[in-house]
């Protein structure tokens, strides 16, 4: 079985500050990890994701992600934060059945002028 | 454009009424899910479809059926079996049989609200 934890369901930055949003998983089998957003009343939109190869993985808007084994972790972080950056993340594994993707319970971003 | 497409956005349902929700694509993806999320709670998967005329049940498929009689089509029933259906609902896409390596891409989602 898989599963994944996002640590802290709210998260606030001041604008131009640091993001770092955290997420643990478990799986059997060597994990495939995914970032989504979302926008309110909208979809989820992919900004990265990690299958095999560099473990530091580079998305959209300066989005970036570390694959750590060792910590089993996959954290999403931005350098420089921006009012539109303000949304909902959901980290996701999946353990390479089908398609059948575990989602975290995701954190919602604010970010302070 | 390619891309998914929900309706209605926004629904209002009795008790004890089904409603149906569309979900249409035109990627040309084969596999096709959805997903019912509520606050705080993430996404749940509710069915999923690998190829036309086939699905399977999610982790939460009780009170709601599908069917999947075109490629590009996967809708949704809500039964009035269906004990807490107020949620948002999202429809979701891939490639198949590509696994893993390919990404999900999502509808715009419907928020179904029971009166």
């Amino acid at each position: 079985a898989q599963s994944v934890t996002q640590l802290g369901s709210h998260v606030s930055v001041s604008e131009g500050a640091l993001v770092l949003l955290r997420c643990n998983y478990s799986s059997s089998v060597p994990p495939y990890l995914f970032w989504y957003v979302q926008y309110p009343n909208q979809g989820l939109q992919l900004l990265l994701k990690y299958t095999t190869g560099a473990t530091l993985v580079k998305g959209i808007n300066g989005f970036e992600a570390e694959f750590k084994k060792s910590e089993t972790s996959f954290h999403l972080t931005k350098p420089s934060a921006h009012m539109s950056d303000a949304a909902e993340y959901f980290c996701a594994v999946s353990d390479g059945g089908y398609q059948k993707v575990t989602f975290g319970t995701g954190t919602k971003l604010q970010v302070i002028p | 454009d390619g891309g998914i497409t929900q309706s209605p956005k926004y629904l209002f349902r009795k008790e004890g009424q089904n409603v149906t929700l569309s979900c249409e694509q035109n990627l040309n993806h084969d596999a096709m899910y959805w997903y019912r999320q509520d606050p705080g709670q993430g996404l749940r998967l509710i069915y999923y479809s690998q190829i036309v005329n086939d699905f399977q049940k999610g982790d939460i498929a009780e009170g709601y059926s599908v069917s999947r009689e075109k490629k590009e089509s996967f809708p949704l029933t809500v039964t009035s079996a269906q004990k807490n259906p107020t949620a948002f609902y999202l429809c979701a896409s891939s490639t198949f049989p590509s696994g893993p390596l390919d990404t999900q891409y999502f509808g715009p989602g419907t928020r179904l609200t029971v009166l």
